[in-house]
């Protein structure tokens, strides 16, 4: 079985600022995948960022980017120069040997404080 | 514009009844999935389809059921045996039904059920 956990409900971040969001996953998949995605008040999850259990590099997409820390098993999201339209809910979810089954952590809402 | 579409966004339902939850993808992708949201918690997976006419139960099946009778559609009905069907429901395709690693699944805007 996977698990993800994601331990800060909720955080306020400063615009312009940078933020972590923690996640830490249980796996005992030798491959697997991690993925974060965002979800607004509208409901939508929206994929951000993707880091495979063999990548030797840091996924970095746009403003975010992912702090991989594999002996740790935590997956962290950076966010860089946040902007009022970041506040929204973030989760982290691992795949894989099972690759059709997502499992996601529990989020973290993220307000952007003007 | 390619991408996901569920309907409706909202819907009521009565205690006891049936309900059917739309979803059509136009991005070619083969495979499909539904997840169910309670307020301030993940998504969990109810069904998921990697080809047509065939699909298989994810974590919270009981009380749901599902077709896939074109590749574009994957209807979820909420069945009268579903004991706590109120939710938040998001329904995701992905192009390679989970064969590779990489493999992002896509969701659409969701459709969110009250029980009266």
């Amino acid at each position: 079985a996977q698990k993800i956990t994601q331990t800060q409900p909720g955080m306020f971040v400063q615009e312009k600022e940078a933020v972590t969001l923690d996640c830490t996953y249980d796996t005992s998949d030798p491959s697997y995948g991690l993925f974060w995605y965002k979800q607004p008040s509208s409901g939508e999850m929206i994929f951000l960022i993707y880091q495979g259990s063999y990548d030797q590099q840091n996924a970095t997409e746009g403003r975010y980017s992912l702090n991989f820390q594999k002996a740790r098993k935590s997956a962290n999201l950076v966010i860089s120069a946040s902007q009022l339209g970041d506040s929204a809910m973030y989760f982290c979810a691992i795949t894989g040997a099972a690759g059709n089954k997502l499992t996601f952590g529990g989020g973290t809402r993220v307000l952007v404080k003007p | 514009d390619g991408g996901i579409t569920q309907s409706p966004k909202y819907l009521f339902r009565k205690e006891g009844q049936n309900v059917t939850l739309s979803c059509e993808q136009n991005l070619n992708h083969d495979a499909m999935y539904w997840y169910r949201q309670d307020p301030g918690q993940g998504l969990r997976l109810i069904y998921y389809s990697q080809i047509v006419n065939d699909f298989q139960k994810g974590d919270i099946a009981e009380g749901y059921s599902v077709s896939r009778e074109k590749k574009e559609s994957f209807p979820l009905t909420v069945t009268s045996a579903q004991k706590n069907p109120t939710a938040f429901y998001l329904c995701a395709s992905s192009i390679l039904g989970g064969k590779a690693l990489t493999d992002t699944q896509y969701f659409g805007p969701g459709t969110r059920l009250t029980v009266l």
